[in-house]
């Protein structure tokens, strides 16, 4: 079964300092994993996308990671502000159907307190 | 600024009601999607399109019914609202290969009393 396992489920930092959230995941045959940032009550937004041959993608203040071989990717935001309270979501898709099928985390629940 | 639109943000509305969520996008893309999402809990995928008078049902069974009649409009039905119905329900489109950029709307949370 194809999963996608997100850690830690929630975390609070301060304001100022850098967090890293891990996604581990199962699917296969892989074809590309993203990173979205989901506020409260809105839908997600896309902070990377990396394919097979990728292994570091950034965007500001956040820098993607993915390691194919161990299937895991790590999210790393720096210097957090109050706005990266948010809701962090890994989806991996898949190459073999049609689709290109998105298999979503839960998220991880960040909140980053003044 | 958004280019996958969707309405009404919120919807509060009697059980037997029939209710119509509306998703357009002005991307040009050919598939698109309708998400369910409970709080705290992973996008399940209720209904997909390849394109104009393609519709496929994903793999969470849903009472809902979807129509794609122009390749920029995609609206989600529900011919008799019920308080499971309750949920926030999420559209995306994508590009053809679907590598590319996949975009959501901002959502309905729909509350059905």
């Amino acid at each position: 079964k194809n999963q996608v396992e997100q850690s830690p489920q929630s975390l609070i930092i301060l304001e100022g300092k850098n967090c890293t959230l891990q996604c581990n995941y199962t699917v296969s045959p892989f074809s590309n994993l993203r990173w979205y940032k989901q506020d409260t009550g809105r839908g997600p937004v896309s902070l990377t996308i990396m394919t097979f041959s990728e292994n570091t993608k950034s965007n500001g203040r956040y820098t993607a990671t993915l390691d194919a071989d161990t299937k895991q990717s790590s999210l790393h935001i720096t210097a957090s502000q109050l706005s990266d309270s948010a809701s962090y979501i890994c989806v991996v898709s898949d190459r073999g159907s049609t689709l290109g099928r998105l298999y979503f985390g839960r998220g991880t629940q960040l909140t980053v307190w003044p | 600024e958004a280019d996958i639109y969707q309405t009404p943000r919120y919807l509060v509305i009697g059980t037997g009601k029939k209710i119509t969520l509306e998703c357009s996008q002005t991307m040009g893309h050919d598939k698109m999607y309708w998400y369910q999402q409970d709080p705290g809990m992973e996008l399940h995928l209720i209904h997909y399109s390849y394109g104009v008078n393609s519709t496929e049902k994903g793999d969470l069974s849903s009472e809902s019914t979807v129509s794609r009649i122009r390749t920029e409009h995609f609206p989600l039905t529900l011919e008799s609202a019920r308080p499971s119905h309750t949920s926030q329900y999420l559209c995306a489109s994508s590009e053809g290969s679907g590598v590319g950029g996949y975009t959501f709307g901002s959502g309905t949370r729909l509350t059905v009393v």
